[in-house]
């Protein structure tokens, strides 16, 4: 299975600014996703980020909100912009290979005043 | 569409006692995966078994056991002599085929809402 790693694994955010969550995998994986979990809630997909064209969005995420880089095939980000209290939520990515077996990684509890 | 229920929001155990999570699905689908997964209060999502529609054969890793039932579209996870580092949020969670030009063979979940499980000593 892949090790997936995210950066930062927590911040406290002031409302108005934008957070930058890195996802690093450990091997080259097809498809990187992007989940929210808010508080006590399950988790929802944002968006599926695709290597070598534009991110997939979920209905209720759009792009501006949440813009999403894929780079290569190991590494992609996720952007919070914007951001108010209702952004509040551990954000999670995931990655799938061959098994299309989804793992997580440690997610990034963000936090917004 | 795609629908994931886990009926119990919380259970609590005591320790050596056996406790088994309920998960309903839907799906259109013919060909389809569930999942469930374990998430401490570290956060972290971890997986504990994929399967796919089409072997509904039960599954017993140690002291996880799986019941799959198609004709009752169900996937309940049972935990034997539950210990206390079982407390933990389980999720559920079903995949569904992605658009045929979408690339790859990899499938969006759908999450149930997830059950709380403690278990006290």
């Amino acid at each position: 299975s892949a090790v997936i790693s995210q950066k930062p694994s927590r911040d406290i955010c002031q409302r108005g600014t934008s957070l930058t969550i890195q996802c690093q995998v450990d091997s080259q994986v097809t498809m990187m996703f992007w989940y929210r979990q808010q508080p006590g809630q399950s988790l929802t997909l944002i968006a599926t980020a695709n290597q070598g064209s534009e991110a997939t969005y979920e209905s209720g995420f759009v792009i501006d909100k949440f813009p999403i880089s894929r780079p290569n095939l190991t590494f992609s980000t996720l952007t919070v912009s914007n951001m108010s209290p209702e952004d509040s939520s551990i954000y999670l990515c995931s990655s799938s290979g061959s098994t299309d077996t989804q793992y997580f990684g440690p997610g990034t509890r963000l936090t917004v005043l | 569409a795609q629908k994931v229920t886990q009926a119990q929001t919380e259970i609590s155990v005591v320790e050596k006692e056996d406790v088994t999570l309920d998960c309903v699905y839907e799906t259109r689908d013919t060909t389809y995966y569930l999942f469930w997964y374990k998430q401490p209060p570290s956060g972290e999502l971890v997986f504990l078994i994929r399967r796919n529609s089409f072997d509904e054969q039960n599954e017993i890793s140690g002291r996880y056991s799986w019941n799959f039932q198609k004709s009752t579209s169900s996937f309940n996870f049972t935990i034997t002599a539950s210990q206390v580092v079982d407390s933990a949020v389980y999720f559920c969670a079903l995949s569904e085929s992605k658009a045929p030009n979408s690339g790859g063979s990899n499938y969006k979940l759908t999450f149930g809402k997830g059950t709380l499980l403690t278990v006290n000593p």
